[in-house]
């Protein structure tokens, strides 16, 4: 079984900063991948990046990055130079050894002017 | 833009009502979800398929059943519909590819239910 931990319920970073949300994860699956989805207030589910736990490198996409800690069990999000537009709520997301995503509670992230 | 909707994107109900909500894809992908989003619990999986014909239970099933007759369509049922089962729904779709390192999952639009 997964498990995927947010413990940050509510964020505040002003405009132009960085922000980290953070994610854990529990697993038994030996192969799995994280996944961050972002919904803003009108409601839809939208993909931001990646991580599969075999990938060398911490993946990236355009402001998005992913902070991977395989021995900590943690994919951390990190936002650069923040926008208004990215005010909405995060979720972190593990899919193990079948096409099942097991999703944290998630992240409402609001980016002060 | 994955092609996924979901009909109706609204409804109000009754305790005790059957409700059928319907998702719909363009994308010929193999895999299709439902989940119930809540407050301060993400979202949840309800059922999913992996073909037509194909289903299974995810974390949340009791009191829904699911039937997929062709690969563009999923429909959740709710037969006897509770105020528990008050919800955002959402559709999701992956192709799962054999041999792909990953399978996002799209999602569509969700539908709001409220049974009263």
């Amino acid at each position: 079984a997964q498990k995927i931990t947010q413990t940050q319920p509510g964020m505040f970073v002003q405009e132009k900063e960085a922000v980290t949300l953070d994610c854990t994860y529990d697993t038994s699956d030996p192969s799995y991948g994280l996944f961050w989805y972002k919904q803003p207030s009108s409601g839809e589910m939208i993909f931001l990046i990646y991580q599969g736990s075999y990938d060398q490198q911490n993946a990236t996409e355009g402001r998005y990055s992913l902070n991977f800690q395989k021995a900590r069990k943690s994919a951390n999000l990190v936002i650069s130079a923040s926008q208004l537009g990215d005010s909405a709520m995060y979720f972190c997301a593990i899919q193990g050894g079948s096409e099942k995503l097991v999703f944290g509670k998630g992240t409402k992230l609001t980016v002060n002017p | 833009d994955a092609g996924i909707t979901q009909s109706p994107r609204h409804k109000v109900t009754e305790t005790g009502t059957p409700v059928t909500l319907r998702c719909h894809q363009t994308e010929n992908h193999r895999y299709m979800y439902w989940y119930r989003q809540d407050p301060g619990h993400g979202l949840r999986l309800i059922h999913y398929s992996y073909g037509v014909k194909d289903t299974d239970k995810g974390e949340v099933s009791d009191g829904y059943s699911v039937s997929r007759s062709k690969t563009e369509d999923f429909l959740l049922t709710l037969e006897s519909a509770t105020s528990s089962q008050t919800s955002v729904y959402f559709c999701a779709i992956s192709d799962g590819l054999a041999g792909s390192s990953y399978n996002e999952q799209f999602f569509g639009p969700g539908t709001r239910l409220t049974v009263l």
